[in-house]
């Protein structure tokens, strides 16, 4: 089963508008963090925002949001103010403590590809 | 330190070659991942390191695949006899280790594209 779930293959914001990416997760781990990286076409990967499984906030960075239910095992991420310079793709990750504690690697999702209209 | 620097940024080679890649990670980075990354997909995990030991490999990482980090600094990956099945992005990423938690920020580096033809 897939462990990282994004659902949109695609999506378009217009400029200065806010846009939500979906990502859905799952794990038995009750130890775990997600990350999101957004990757332009220049192909390097770029961290965006963390969130860990004990977090009691929602995290923020800047113009990102990471709209975090846990019961629903979902990790959104929100970008507010789209720029033209958002236009890339996005990929949601986690990370699981369960590695006999080698925390080792992250698993990503398939991404989204945003693409901001002026 | 400018970042994760990764060494050619595009190789074409023809099938049954042996082709090598260099990561040079942050250089006070403890931990370096090696990750496959196909057209359409999210990047997959190949290996990690932790200074110079190889802590974790992948299903994916075949044995026609190696991976060293001699001296707990750079790393390379080397792919025997390719195929190609193993045209892709390669990425490379560094990270301290955690201190606490989960949280480990990884640093990717821009990629190698493999193209075998």
């Amino acid at each position: 089963a897939q462990k990282i779930t994004q659902t949109q293959p695609g999506m378009f914001v217009q400029e200065k508008e806010a846009v939500t990416l979906d990502c859905t997760y799952d794990t038995s781990d009750p130890s775990y963090g997600l990350f999101w990286y957004k990757q332009p076409s220049s192909g390097e990967m770029i961290f965006l925002i963390y969130q860990g499984s004990y977090d009691q906030q929602n995290a923020t960075e800047g113009r990102y949001s990471l709209n975090f239910q846990k019961a629903r095992k979902s990790a959104n991420l929100v970008i507010s103010a789209s720029q033209l310079g958002d236009s890339a793709m996005y990929f949601c990750a986690m990370r699981e403590l369960n590695y006999g504690g080698s925390q080792g690697n992250l698993i990503f999702g398939k991404g989204t590809k945003l693409s901001v209209k002026p | 330190d400018t970042g994760v620097s990764q060494d050619p940024r595009h190789k074409i080679t023809k099938r049954g070659q042996n082709v090598t890649f260099r990561c040079d990670p942050i250089s006070e980075h403890n931990r370096l991942y090696w990750y496959r990354q196909t057209l359409g997909q999210g990047p997959e995990f190949l290996t990690y390191f932790q200074n110079e030991a190889q802590l974790e490999k992948s299903r994916l990482l075949s044995d026609r695949f190696s991976a060293e980090r001699p001296k707990g600094s750079f790393s390379t990956l080397e792919i025997q006899r390719t195929e190609q099945g193993d045209s892709a992005m390669y990425l490379c990423a560094s990270s301290l280790s955690p201190k606490t938690g989960l949280y480990a920020e990884a640093f990717f580096g821009q990629g190698t594209r493999l193209t075998v033809v």
